[in-house]
């Protein structure tokens, strides 16, 4: 299985301040022939399911805020939230496709300072 | 509008069978795979398997294979998931989820969970 790690687990920032996500892939999940990266940034607030932020490493999702940016290609890869809003406190989640099985990050805690 | 809806709290003893529940109305069920993901107390979510209802392939993951069985009803647009046996160990919360259109293990709606709690 591909082994996805995200730094840090958890982090505090300021409102307005931003916020940034590394996530870590074991092998690369770029797609030569169509030259994408099969990964994915979901949001979690508490007792509620997983929400698709971004796909393909950069594509916000529809409805999602453009503070939301995704970034990176291969093995490394970035979610920043350039302005924390209060309403983004939540667990994120970085998720390959790449192959089966499709395997999720650890998780980072996204606080107010 | 894309809706899952999942079936309710379970709470079972270990070895007694189980199945799950989601329903789907909003898009064409027949045209997407549709999946599981278990989300054990703290931890991330993982991928356990799809299917396409049209013909019913199956693809698990194969951490679950064996365990589990994915099911999907079309004339009901409803997806299942059957565990024959439980153990303690699949004490989680499950999901449901459509894929998105054009990969394997990418879910781009998710039902609202189905807490699983198995318990001598």
């Amino acid at each position: 299985d591909i082994v996805m790690i995200q730094s840090p687990d958890s982090l505090a920032v300021s409102l307005g301040e931003r916020a940034t996500i590394n996530c870590e892939s074991s092998q690369s999940v770029l797609y030569s022939s169509n030259n994408k990266n099969h990964l994915a940034w979901y949001q979690q607030k508490p007792g509620q399911p997983p929400k698709l932020l971004i796909s393909w490493a950069s594509t916000r999702e529809s409805g999602v805020p453009d503070r939301f940016s995704g970034s990176g290609s291969g093995t490394d890869f970035t979610l920043t939230i350039s302005s924390l809003q209060a309403e983004d406190v939540a667990l994120y989640y970085c998720q390959q496709y790449f192959v089966s099985p499709g395997t999720f990050g650890q998780g980072t805690k996204v606080e107010i300072k | 509008e894309v809706q899952l809806v999942q079936s309710g709290p379970e709470v079972k003893k270990p070895g007694e069978s189980l199945k799950i529940t989601c329903k789907t109305s909003g898009y064409s069920f027949t045209s997407y795979w549709i999946g599981w993901v278990r989300q054990m107390p703290g931890k991330g979510p993982e991928w356990m398997g799809i299917i396409y209802p049209r013909d019913s392939e199956t693809r698990y993951s194969p951490s679950f294979e064996g365990h589990v069985t994915i099911s999907a009803d079309k004339s009901t647009n409803t997806a299942y998931l059957h565990w024959s046996s439980l153990e303690a160990s699949d004490t989680a919360v499950y999901y449901c989820g459509k894929v998105y259109g054009g990969t394997y293990y990418l879910f781009d709606f998710w039902g609202q969970g189905t807490l699983v709690t198995v318990s001598s």
